[in-house]
């Protein structure tokens, strides 16, 4: 029944490897999006994806990359991980282009670089 | 009581009174305003939002208000309960990307 679902929920993790984080929503939505929440608890977009297409990428290190099969999934590949990728990572979601409703937001994946 | 969301500051209200958490935005050609409730351990949870053609739009126990001359935005919730604890964030539409203040935290007390 979730609407934004994230796996996984936690991510341990040295630094230097490559992990991937998953994102499906069931809500038909066209556009899909990655967050990160730093420990201050800040929420700074990265990217967004509407309808497989990337529409925004928020200068974000291309150690980052995201990857829409189609428009229920997006997945965030991160390479040669830093201690400074630490973070929570929120996917979200919206219908249509743009912000004109709100995000809907997964649970989060929490990464801790080792 | 009152609070302003720009370094995450904790207000504490007790049981059953109002609660006010204001947020400061920033660009005045913003035309679509969310709130959002983030408990521990989970996303950010839709809870209200207003576009900038309105002033005050009202939902249960909750009420955002909007005044465009100064930029500011506020949420009301009503009788707070001990559930309504949580971090909550203001966000502002900036061209196709929906922009997060940095948050308040709720906390309610007996």
């Amino acid at each position: 029944d979730t609407a934004v679902s994230q796996t996984p929920k936690y991510l341990v993790t040295q630094m230097g490897n490559d992990k991937s984080i998953k994102c499906e929503q069931n809500l038909g939505h066209d556009t899909m999006y990655w967050y990160k929440q730093d420990s201050k608890k800040f929420l700074k977009i990265m990217f967004s994806y509407n309808n497989k297409e990337l529409i925004i990428n928020e200068t974000v290190p291309n150690r980052f990359s995201p990857k829409s099969p189609d428009k229920a999934h997006l997945n965030l590949h991160i390479n040669s991980l830093e201690l400074g990728d630490s973070a929570v990572y929120f996917c979200a979601s919206s219908q249509g282009t743009g912000v004109n409703s709100p995000l809907h937001f997964g649970n989060g994946t929490r990464l801790t670089v080792t | 009581g009152e609070s302003v969301g720009l370094h995450l500051p904790t207000l504490s209200v007790q049981e059953g009174d109002n609660s006010i958490i204001n947020c400061a935005y920033s660009n005045s050609a913003s035309d679509y305003f969310i709130w959002y409730k983030q408990e521990s351990g989970k996303g950010p949870q839709f809870i209200i939002d207003i576009r900038s053609n309105m002033d005050k739009r009202q939902g249960q126990r909750v009420t955002v208000l909007l005044n465009k001359t100064v930029k500011h935005l506020s949420l009301q919730i009503a009788a707070t309960q001990p559930g309504d604890s949580a971090v909550y964030f203001c966000a502002e539409k900036r061209t196709d990307k929906l922009i997060f203040g940095t948050g308040t935290r709720l906390q309610v007390f007996p």
